[in-house]
């Protein structure tokens, strides 16, 4: 079945700096690439997502690209601010997870003042 | 405010005792799932349900049940609690069950097994 797998676990980085987290997964028939954030006690909110139709998405400092040769997406988050330390999840779906999102392990971003 | 409602937001109880965790999807979402996320864990997928009819299976405890009523609200019961089910219990909802489908979660039930 899917897998994803999710890296760094943790990732520090210095306020203003960019941060990216790499997911990558084993069915190529995925489809739909989801990235949530996760506040402290808080429930995951979709920040991104991306089809497998389309290599790159942004949304002001927020952009997941995708490469479906080495199926593996990526979270970039430029200008970090404080308000960014969380945790960050990837997901894929597609037809070998019966269109479940299967989910990576989570990536728990630190911004440092 | 993601539209999913989840209650209790809290609860505590006894080892060996049996709970019950609500969820109301967002108005229109016929897909409900449950996820389990113990302290400093990644987002475990226990069911899903789909307009009223059991659709996934993930790694869900026999102890534990969920079903979905015809107005879509779920329920998760979960039985003989032990210390290791304390954890955040998320559901979740979609419009449908196919790919591409933004899931929105709720707020969460923490339950805390002493």
């Amino acid at each position: 079945g899917e897998n994803v797998e999710q890296h760094p676990s943790t990732l520090s980085v210095q306020e203003g700096d960019s941060a990216v987290i790499k997911c990558t997964y084993s069915d190529s028939a995925s489809n739909y690439f989801p990235w949530y954030k996760q506040e402290l006690g808080k429930r995951p909110q979709l920040i991104i997502d991306i089809r497998s139709n389309v290599g790159e998405k942004k949304d002001q400092r927020i952009a997941v690209t995708l490469n479906k040769t080495a199926k593996h997406f990526s979270l970039h988050i430029t200008e970090t601010q404080p308000e960014d330390s969380a945790v960050y999840f990837c997901a894929a779906s597609g037809l070998d997870s019966n269109y479940q999102l299967i989910w990576g392990a989570g990536t728990k971003l630190i911004i440092k003042p | 405010d993601s539209g999913v409602t989840q209650t209790p937001k809290h609860l505590i109880t006894a080892t060996g005792q049996r709970v019950t965790l609500r969820c109301s999807p967002r108005s229109g979402d016929l897909s409900v799932y449950w996820y389990q996320q113990s302290l400093d864990q990644g987002l475990q997928f226990l069911i899903q349900y789909y307009n009223g009819e059991e659709r996934a299976k993930g790694n869900i405890l026999e102890r534990f049940s969920a079903q979905q009523f015809p107005d879509l609200h779920s329920e998760l019961n979960l039985s003989s609690l032990e210390l290791g089910d304390s954890a955040l219990y998320f559901c979740a909802s979609s419009v449908s069950s196919t790919s591409g489908n933004t899931i929105y979660f709720g707020e969460g039930s923490w339950l805390t097994v002493v």
